[in-house]
């Protein structure tokens, strides 16, 4: 079975600075995608960034880079240059071939100080 | 054209009555799903489709009837619902089941009265 947690439920931080959120995962299989989904108060999910687990390098899309630790289980999204419309709920996820389904975390709130 | 749309934005039903969702996508994908999601809380899978047939059904009451007619098109058609299914309900597709990249819609806010 898979499980994705995000431990911490809000976080904030300042217009153009740097953020991390954290979450970690476990499977047993050894091919697997990681993802980071925003969804802002419009609701719609929109995926951020996403990490094969085979590749070494860290995934990167402009502002957001993740930094995983394959060793670790461990995933988390950096966000650089904070901007006013990075507040969103971020959810983690992970998917596996063996049952094709996206496992979430339960996700946290990120708000952006002005 | 990575746009999966979905109708209504929002509906308020009693629980009496019968409604239905639709979604759509014309980006020639093959697998299709309905999630819902409780606010504050991560989207639970309903159901997949794969090649216009059902092919995941997450043991959700029957007062919810999914249909796929193409695949482009996905609805759930809704029945006898109560208050506790109130939520948002997100349409999502890929290009086919167990290809990882789901593209989602905006989502149905529903309301059970």
């Amino acid at each position: 079975a898979q499980t994705v947690t995000q431990s911490q439920p809000e976080m904030s931080v300042q217009e153009a600075e740097t953020v991390t959120l954290s979450c970690t995962y476990d499977t047993s299989e050894s091919d697997y995608y990681l993802f980071w989904y925003k969804q802002p108060p419009s609701r719609q999910m929109i995926l951020v960034i996403r990490q094969e687990a085979y590749k070494q390098q860290n995934a990167t899309e402009n502002r957001f880079s993740v930094n995983f630790q394959k060793a670790a289980k461990s995933f988390s999204l950096k966000i650089s240059d904070s901007q006013l419309g990075d507040a969103a709920m971020y959810f983690c996820a992970s998917y596996t071939g063996a049952n094709s389904k996206l496992t979430f975390g339960k996700g946290i709130t990120l708000s952006v100080r002005p | 054209d990575t746009e999966v749309t979905q109708t209504p934005k929002h509906l308020v039903m009693g629980m009496t009555n019968k409604k239905s969702l639709k979604c759509e996508q014309h980006m020639g994908h093959r697998a299709m799903y309905w999630y819902k999601q409780k606010a504050k809380k991560p989207p639970e899978l309903m159901f997949v489709y794969s090649y216009e047939k059902l092919s995941i059904n997450e043991s959700v009451p029957s007062r919810f009837s999914p249909e796929c007619p193409n695949s482009s098109l996905l609805n759930l058609h809704l029945h006898a619902l109560q208050p506790e299914d109130s939520a948002l309900y997100l349409c999502a597709s890929s290009p086919r089941w167990g290809e990882y990249e789901q593209y989602f819609g905006p989502g149905t806010r529903l309301t059970v009265t």
